[in-house]
């Protein structure tokens, strides 16, 4: 079965500056997906980023990057120029290849943006 | 604009009284979800239907069903809700199952059980 960790329960961060929140996960498999999704305080979950596991590149969107590290399991989000907007719970997921869409979830990192 | 809407935000319902959450979808996607999200938790799925297709999750309560009249709408009815089925439910819609597009979600509904 795969699980998924996020270590840092909680984190905050000066607006304009950047932040780095960690996830782990373990697999057997050597073709999946990951996902970091963000649930604002109105609580719809929105899609930030999104990596294949068979690409070594790291996946960018705008401010958001992450860190893929395949060998050690490890699948960092860094924010940079932290805005008050990204306040909000970050979910790490995890899904197999071609086993459908049943996200495996982290339990979550809650990120305020301080001003 | 909203592409996946859940009526109510907020529910109430009492122990033991059937509650019915619903979801409906803009986007034409085939597949809609429901997840279960406790306080302070990941998201954990329930059920799924790809079209009319319906797929219970192992650990899904009996407790827990789910209808889908058409494409744009989904149901999910707890039979008998317990003081342990109080969380936030959230429906989500993908194009496809297999193939690993993002999900869009609704702002779920938040369920009371007194």
């Amino acid at each position: 079965a795969q699980t998924v960790t996020q270590s840092q329960p909680e984190m905050s961060v000066q607006e304009a500056e950047t932040v780095t929140l960690s996830c782990t996960y373990d697999t057997s498999e050597n073709n999946y997906y990951l996902f970091w999704y963000k649930q604002p305080p109105s609580r719809q979950m929105i899609l930030v980023i999104r990596q294949e596991a068979y690409k070594q590149q790291n996946a960018t969107e705008n401010r958001f990057s992450v860190n893929f590290q395949k060998a050690a399991k490890s699948f960092s989000l860094k924010i940079s120029d932290s805005q008050l907007g990204d306040t909000a719970m970050y979910f790490c997921a995890f899904m197999r290849d071609n086993y459908g869409q049943n996200f495996v979830f982290g339990p979550g990192t809650r990120l305020s943006v301080l001003p | 604009d909203a592409m996946v809407i859940q009526n109510p935000r907020y529910q109430v319902t009492q122990f033991g009284k059937p509650v019915t959450l619903s979801c409906s979808q803009t986007l034409n996607h085939n597949v809609m979800y429901w997840y279960q999200q406790k306080s302070s938790q990941a998201p954990k799925l329930l059920f799924h239907y790809y079209d009319k297709d319906f797929n219970n999750e192992a650990d899904t309560p009996d407790n827990f069903q789910s209808r889908r009249p058409n494409t744009s709408f989904c149901f999910l009815d707890i039979r008998s809700p317990g003081l342990g089925d109080a969380a936030m439910y959230l429906c989500a819609t993908s194009r496809e199952f297999l193939r690993p597009e993002k999900l869009f979600f609704g702002s779920g509904t938040q369920l009371s059980v007194l």
